[in-house]
């Protein structure tokens, strides 16, 4: 069982579409992230949040917009996306970013498969 | 550029014996290490993780151990069992980021 909840698990949407992909902790973890995975690629960082504030971009393309509502809740914007945007998009949390707490592992949510049209 | 290097892409190994995977990386100024399992159609699990400062850490059948001299890092699992069949990520942190830098993977399969 995962303690990092993804919503929706699958997507599939136009490239003139706006959808939001959503993600949600309750271990308390004050550090949160995005990233994208290819298939058989590795996970890529895509954004990094420690505290409810943007802490790394990874130059992701702006059609990507992350918000971080409260320290439980993580959210991707997804605007006029293109098809090498289909992927699985993961996020993680921790419990505190390193610089304040130290190495900690990340722990991932399932994942949400994204299809663009 | 590939800083984390999985150079095995799959592993089979016979249930009871042990499995060893390992992980190079090129970037000296890695200070945390981690191994991930991961099913199909499921996020990555965390297994086990190793600080910079330390050769090796062990958590039941699992242990890490890191060459830092050789930039290299190895999982052994033992006894190994089928439910370990997987695909097994290392990754690694560079120092005062929260990056992680995953490497490409190992699928490893235990038999009966």
């Amino acid at each position: 069982d995962t303690e990092v909840t993804q919503t929706p698990k699958h997507l599939v949407m136009g490239m003139t579409n706006k959808k939001s992909l959503k993600c949600e902790q309750h271990m308390g973890h004050r550090a949160m992230y995005w990233y994208k995975q290819k298939a058989k690629k590795p996970p890529e960082l895509m954004f990094v949040y420690s505290y409810e504030k943007l802490s790394i971009n990874e130059s992701v393309p702006s059609r990507f917009s992350p918000e971080c509502p409260n320290s439980s809740l993580l959210n991707l914007h997804l605007h006029a996306l293109q098809p090498e945007d289909s992927a699985l998009y993961l996020c993680a949390s921790s419990q505190e970013e390193k610089r304040t707490g130290g190495s900690q592992p990340q722990h991932f949510g399932d994942g949400t498969r994204l299809s663009i049209l | 550029d590939q800083q984390v290097k999985q150079n095995s892409p799959s592993l089979s190994v016979q249930e009871g014996r042990i499995s060893i995977l390992n992980c190079d990386y090129t970037n000296s100024m890695f200070d945390y290490f981690l191994w991930y399992k991961k099913y199909p159609a499921e996020g990555p699990t965390f297994l086990i993780s190793i600080s910079s400062i330390k050769d090796k850490n062990e958590d039941g059948r699992f242990t890490v151990f890191l060459n830092k001299s050789a930039k290299h890092l190895s999982l052994h699992i033992v006894p190994s069992q089928p439910g370990d069949s997987a695909v097994y990520f290392c990754a690694a942190s560079p120092y005062n980021t929260d990056k992680l830098i995953f490497g490409t993977g190992t699928r490893l399969q235990v038999f009966p």
